[in-house]
C-alpha cells in the first residue's frame, strides 16, 4: 500500500483566494482525519470522519474551513477565503481502528501571502 | 479533558549518549498511549505504542517506553542515540471513549 497520500506537497496562494487540499486514506482504513501543525499551536485535530460520515468538527477554526469526504477513497480540506493565518502544514490521517494508531501522509505546506 | 505534557521542547544529547524524552499523561480511566517521530518535512510515523498490556514497549530504532500508572508518564527511551535519530518527537494519548489522538507540544531531539 502507497499510505496516505496527500496533494498538493506545497501550495502557495495570494489572500483571499479558494484553497483546497486532498487526501485519499490507506485502503480499509473507516476513521480519517486532519490535522493542522503550526509553530504556535503545535498539532490541532480539525475534523475526523468515520465511515465518510463528519463526527467531530469542533476543531475548524471557522466557517471558512469545510471539509468533505465523498467516498471511502477521497476526502477534501477546502478554506475560503484563504488569509496569512492560515498558512501551516496540513497532515492527513487514516486508521482502521478506533484505538488503533493513526497512519499520516507527508503533509502539505500552505503559505498564503 | 485528555491531555499529555511533553518536557522539554529540545533535548540535546551526543552520539552514544542515552536518551530520554518525558511524556506525563492526565487520565482517569486507563489511556492508550503512543510516540510518534517527525523527520524535517515528513509525516508523523508511529515509533512504539501501549495499549494496556505489556508496560514496557519496544518499538522501533531501538526505542522503548515504559507505561508508569503511579507517575502518569510514558517516557521514551533509547540507550544509545544515533546521528539519524535527530528528529522532533511526539507523545500522544487516545481516552476510553474518545477516537482521537491528542499530541502533546512535541520534543525536539538533537545529536551530536
Amino acid at each position: 500500500d502507497a499510505g496516505v497520500i496527500q496533494s498538493p506537497r506545497h501550495e502557495v496562494t495570494e489572500m483571499g483566494q479558494e484553497v483546497t487540499l486532498r487526501c485519499k486514506p490507506i485502503s480499509g482504513h473507516d476513521y480519517l482525519f486532519w490535522y493542522r501543525q503550526t509553530m504556535m499551536r503545535g498539532l490541532e485535530l480539525l475534523i475526523y470522519f468515520n465511515n465518510n460520515v463528519p463526527i467531530d468538527d469542533s476543531g475548524m477554526p471557522e466557517d471558512r474551513f469545510s471539509a468533505k469526504m465523498p467516498n471511502a477513497s477521497f476526502s477534501t480540506l477546502k478554506i475560503q477565503p484563504s488569509e496569512p493565518r492560515d498558512s501551516a502544514v496540513y497532515f492527513c490521517a487514516s486508521t482502521n481502528s478506533n484505538r488503533g494508531s493513526a497512519f499520516f501522509g507527508q503533509g502539505t505546506r500552505l503559505t498564503v501571502v | 479533558a485528555q491531555s499529555v505534557t511533553q518536557l522539554g521542547s529540545h533535548v540535546s544529547v551526543s552520539e552514544g549518549a542515552l536518551v530520554l524524552l518525558r511524556c506525563n499523561y492526565s487520565s482517569s480511566v486507563p489511556p492508550y498511549l503512543f510516540w510518534y517521530v517527525q523527520y524535517p518535512n515528513q509525516g508523523l510515523q508511529l515509533l512504539l505504542k501501549y495499549t494496556s498490556a505489556a508496560t514496557l514497549v519496544k518499538g522501533i530504532n531501538g526505542f522503548e517506553a515504559e507505561f508508569k500508572k503511579s507517575e502518569t508518564s510514558f517516557h521514551l527511551t533509547k540507550p544509545s542515540a544515533h546521528m539519524s535519530d535527530a528528529a522532533e518527537y511526539f507523545c500522544a494519548v487516545i481516552h476510553s471513549g474518545y477516537s482521537t489522538l491528542t499530541f502533546g507540544k512535541g520534543t525536539m531531539l538533537l545529536v551530536s
